[in-house]
């Protein structure tokens, strides 16, 4: 398997932009994390759903963030509008049950001007 | 998940043992796990231990957990430049999703 797959790796914005992260998940694995790393507030759980249905969504930090899982290969992370303090490193993560490993994808590393 | 608490920075000279701790407060933690993080990439699993066990090794890594005190720690054994990274415990219950995450471990290995 190819691991989690995010895209952009990269993505440089202007503050007020709309910016769409993706992830594709590890086939067969039932749970996806998103995750914001940054070097004030270290690794935050934003958001994470079970069989596409999001289950906590207590870590997106505002309205301007939402995310979906349309079906079990892909998930977007949407910021609009998008502002200087959203710059961080983007984590998705996918999993296979309760208390499991999470394998990890690269990251898109976000930086909003 | 409950709180993850690890020190944040740790300075080892190579070729000595490295041993970062860990303490968690969810008793429930059925697996307990130890990341690597890179500089520019992801968190990937290094090791892991069930909380039925009280050591396991893997190589130069030994994992040691006190189940009675929530106390886990990752000793690498002749530590190595490459051995430079943050690292993370994390833990799990079999009744939910996520894991716990401590804020990561600075490792930094001097000549």
């Amino acid at each position: 398997d190819a691991g989690v797959i995010q895209s952009p790796r990269h993505e440089v914005t202007e503050m007020g932009q709309e910016v769409t992260l993706r992830c594709k998940p590890i086939s067969g694995h039932n749970s996806l994390f998103w995750y914001r790393q940054t070097m004030m507030r270290g690794l935050e759980l934003l958001i994470y759903f079970n069989n596409n249905v999001p289950i906590d969504d207590s870590g997106m930090p505002e309205d301007r963030f939402s995310a979906k899982m349309p079906n079990a290969s892909f998930s977007t992370l949407k910021i609009q509008p998008s502002e200087p303090r959203d710059s961080a490193v983007y984590f998705c993560a996918s999993s296979l049950g309760p208390g499991g490993e999470q394998f990890f994808g690269p990251g898109t590393r976000l930086t909003v001007l | 998940g409950e709180d993850v608490e690890q020190s944040l920075f740790l300075s080892v000279r190579e070729g000595d043992s490295s041993v970062i701790n860990c303490t968690y407060t969810d008793s429930s933690s059925t697996y307990l796990y130890w990341y690597k993080q890179e500089p520019g990439a992801g968190l990937q699993l290094l090791t892991y231990i069930f909380s039925n066990m009280d050591m396991k090794q893997d190589q130069r890594l030994t994992v040691l957990l006190n189940k009675k005190d929530k106390h886990l720690s990752l000793r690498i054994a002749d530590t190595q430049t490459g051995d430079s990274a943050i690292y993370f415990c994390a833990e799990g219950a079999s009744n939910d999703y996520k894991l716990s995450f401590g804020a990561g471990t600075t490792v930094t290995v001097r000549a």
